[in-house]
């Protein structure tokens, strides 16, 4: 079946670096989305993304964060200067219609 | 902006009992999904309901929607200890928007 994946599974970073997040969604699907969970806090909505360009995106998603499909597979989340309150599980999904969303494992992002 | 509260936020239950967890939104939706995470994972599709009324089963879980009362349900029937996970409810804003709005999940503990 497919399915959504992510890359690393675990990025630990020193505060104010960049890391670049990875994601290959579903094949045929053609909307993106990046969410992120706060350990132990509900899922986050950040951005989404069709037809190469951001559709909507939420007050959390500032000129820290960009996204990009740079090459028809992946779909990458780069956070330029990383805080601590960065720190957090980000999932990647993807749906093909604007309907059923399906998540990747998640990378846990974790800011020192 | 739209509010998705679940409750309760933490179910303990014994083996073999009902339960119900309630999925309360601020604003008209009629696209509601319902997700399982189990520690450290990914969030698992469990149940997409798309118009008033709309009722779904699997196995042991059952999952209705009344889009006029802005309210879900999640029924647990004769509980088992896999079913241990939180749960979460997400509602689509604008039926068919770019990004879902979870509640905070309920965190369920089935014990022997």
């Amino acid at each position: 079946e497919p399915e959504v994946t992510q890359t690393p599974s675990h990025q630990v970073t020193q505060m104010g670096q960049e890391v670049i997040l990875r994601c290959v969604p579903i094949s045929n699907h053609l909307y993106f989305y990046w969410y992120r969970q706060i350990l132990g806090q509900k899922v986050e909505f950040l951005v989404s993304f069709y037809n190469n360009e951001i559709s909507e995106k939420s007050e959390i998603f500032d000129d820290q964060f960009s996204v990009e499909r740079p090459d028809g597979s992946n779909f990458t989340l780069k956070i330029r200067s990383t805080k601590l309150e960065d720190s957090a599980m980000y999932f990647c999904a993807s749906s093909i219609d604007r309907g059923e969303q399906f998540f990747g494992p998640g990378t846990r992002l974790t800011v020192l | 902006e739209l509010k998705v509260e679940q409750n309760p936020l933490f179910l303990s239950m014994q083996e073999g009992k009902n339960y119900t967890i309630y999925c309360n939104y601020s604003t008209t939706s009629d696209r509601l999904y319902w997700y399982r995470q189990d520690p450290g994972k990914s969030l698992e599709s469990l149940f997409v309901l798309l118009s008033n009324g709309a009722v779904k089963q699997e196995g042991r879980l059952m999952a209705s929607l009344d889009t006029k009362a802005r309210l879900s349900t999640l029924h647990i029937t004769a509980a088992v200890h896999d079913l241990s996970a939180t749960y979460f409810c997400a509602v689509d804003p604008q039926g068919g928007s770019e990004k879902l709005v979870f509640g905070k999940g309920t965190k369920l503990t089935v014990n022997p």
